[in-house]
């Protein structure tokens, strides 16, 4: 099965920042990546989807670059609606999707 | 507008069994493959199932194989996840997903809490 791994795991940042969170698979998946937030007591929201398509109505300070294993979630100028846990996700077949254990961003 | 909305949770024992159902609209329920997604409390997301649109292919997570099963009625536009012989780490907040070809949930219900426990 392929495993998803995040880092860091938290974030500390600030309104403005830019921030990266990386996402790797333990093995290839082409560019089946999608990015989710969530915020507490909610269901996750689709921020990005095959590695760098992002979802309509997302924000354009959140972008997606990568493919193969390694991937990586761009925040640019922080706002204070970004603060949330963060998680990426491969869905290379349907017959298994894996999340990352997510990314925790919170305000220094 | 898209909404699916859970319903079925609630507290059952160690054992026993549940039976959670999503209602969708807004969209052709018959056209797309619909998943379940759990979040045990305070932890990460979890993929548990999904199914095709005429229910021809069925995925299960390893730990739940064999104890839940999903299905779907296309005419009720609704989803259902049946499971049994619950365990205390399936306590969990289980959403339902629409699930897309390009992308795998792009739309979420509310979520359903189920705990089991004694």
């Amino acid at each position: 099965d392929i495993q998803m791994t995040q880092s860091p795991s938290t974030l500390s940042a600030s309104v403005g920042d830019t921030v990266i969170i990386t996402c790797r698979a333990s093995q290839s998946i082409n560019s089946w990546l999608a990015w989710y937030q969530q915020k507490p007591g909610k269901a996750p929201k689709l921020l990005i989807y095959k590695a760098s398509s992002l979802q309509s109505g997302v924000p354009s300070r959140f972008s997606g670059r990568g493919s193969g294993t390694e991937f990586t979630l761009t925040i640019t100028s922080l706002q204070p609606d970004d603060f949330a846990t963060y998680y990426c996700q491969q869905y290379n077949s349907y017959s298994i999707f894996t999340f990352g254990p997510g990314t925790k961003v919170d305000i220094k | 507008e898209v909404q699916l909305v859970e319903s079925g949770g609630g507290l059952v024992q160690p054992g026993g069994s549940l039976r959670l159902s999503c209602a969708a609209s807004g969209f052709t329920f018959s056209s797309y493959w619909m998943s379940w997604v759990r979040q045990a409390p305070g932890k990460g997301l979890e993929w548990v199932a999904n199914i095709k649109q005429d229910a021809s292919e069925k995925y299960y997570v390893d730990s739940v194989k064999g104890r839940f099963t999903i299905s779907r009625d296309n005419a009720k536009n609704s989803l259902y996840l049946q499971m049994d012989s619950l365990r205390a780490e399936d306590t969990a907040v289980y959403y339902c997903a629409r699930t897309p070809g390009t992308s795998p949930f792009d739309y979420w219900g509310q979520g359903a809490l189920v705990t089991v426990s004694s």
